[in-house]
């Protein structure tokens, strides 16, 4: 079992770019979240997709989008991107009504 | 917006001690609380779900229990290693507006360090 994968593993992008970052969940799950983790903070919760639309949604602009495809991957799309959006962001996965999640290694963006 | 606060910051400890780290989230509305253990450049990996209040789970030479009526949790290690360095995390899920089972709020880490 590969667990949850994420790709890139890094990525520098210029301000005002769009990014889209990449997750593959757990074998059998079906719910994908998103976090960001800024320098010296705990992980924020983005978004959750769950049977390909967003089930949750923290606290984030609208520059931040996502989406889910059939086979429950996860595409993390970031517009407009500014300097405070350097950070690592994290993918978990679940199953729907699950209590666990199971983290990927993360994608470190930064933008100069 | 909930509030969830994790202490001490940073935690430097010598080989063989023992430590435990605090989590204090909301009273209200608990669902679960999740602990994790993040070593650098890996995954944030899942150490306890806990649900029921008075609950205490083990595994190893760490342990954790929880109050949510006092909406607090700790985490001990006992006879530290420094393989144990790592940060350590918590989360908490609220039950608010219906079951959120996917958004974890989590607090900022204790960040242990154990020196040989």
């Amino acid at each position: 079992d590969a667990g949850v994968t994420q790709s890139p593993t890094h990525l520098i992008k210029t301000r005002g770019q769009q990014v889209t970052l990449r997750c593959s969940p757990k074998s059998g799950h079906d719910t994908v979240s998103w976090y960001q983790q800024a320098l010296g903070q705990g992980p924020q919760f983005i978004f959750q997709y769950y049977e390909e639309e967003e089930r949750q949604r923290g606290n984030f602009p609208d520059r931040f989008s996502g989406h889910q495809f059939p086979n429950y991957s996860s595409e993390l799309n970031v517009n407009a991107l500014l300097l405070g959006d350097s950070a690592l962001y994290l993918c978990a996965s679940s199953f729907l009504g699950g209590v666990g999640q199971y983290f990927g290694p993360g994608t470190r963006l930064t933008v100069t | 917006i909930l509030n969830v606060e994790q202490s001490p910051q940073s935690l430097h400890v010598q080989e063989g001690d023992s430590t435990n780290f605090t989590c204090s989230f909301p009273s209200s509305n608990f669902y679960a609380l999740h602990w994790y253990r993040w070593e650098t450049a890996k995954s944030p990996e899942a150490l306890f779900v806990m649900t029921l209040n008075g609950d205490e789970k083990k595994k190893g030479r760490i342990s954790a229990t929880l109050n949510t009526k006092e909406g607090y949790s700790y985490l001990y290690i006992k006879g530290s290693q420094p393989e144990d360095s790592a940060t350590y995390l918590c989360a908490f899920i609220s039950n608010a507006g219906g079951t959120s089972y996917g958004k974890l709020t989590f607090g900022q880490g204790t960040i242990l360090t154990v020196h040989p």
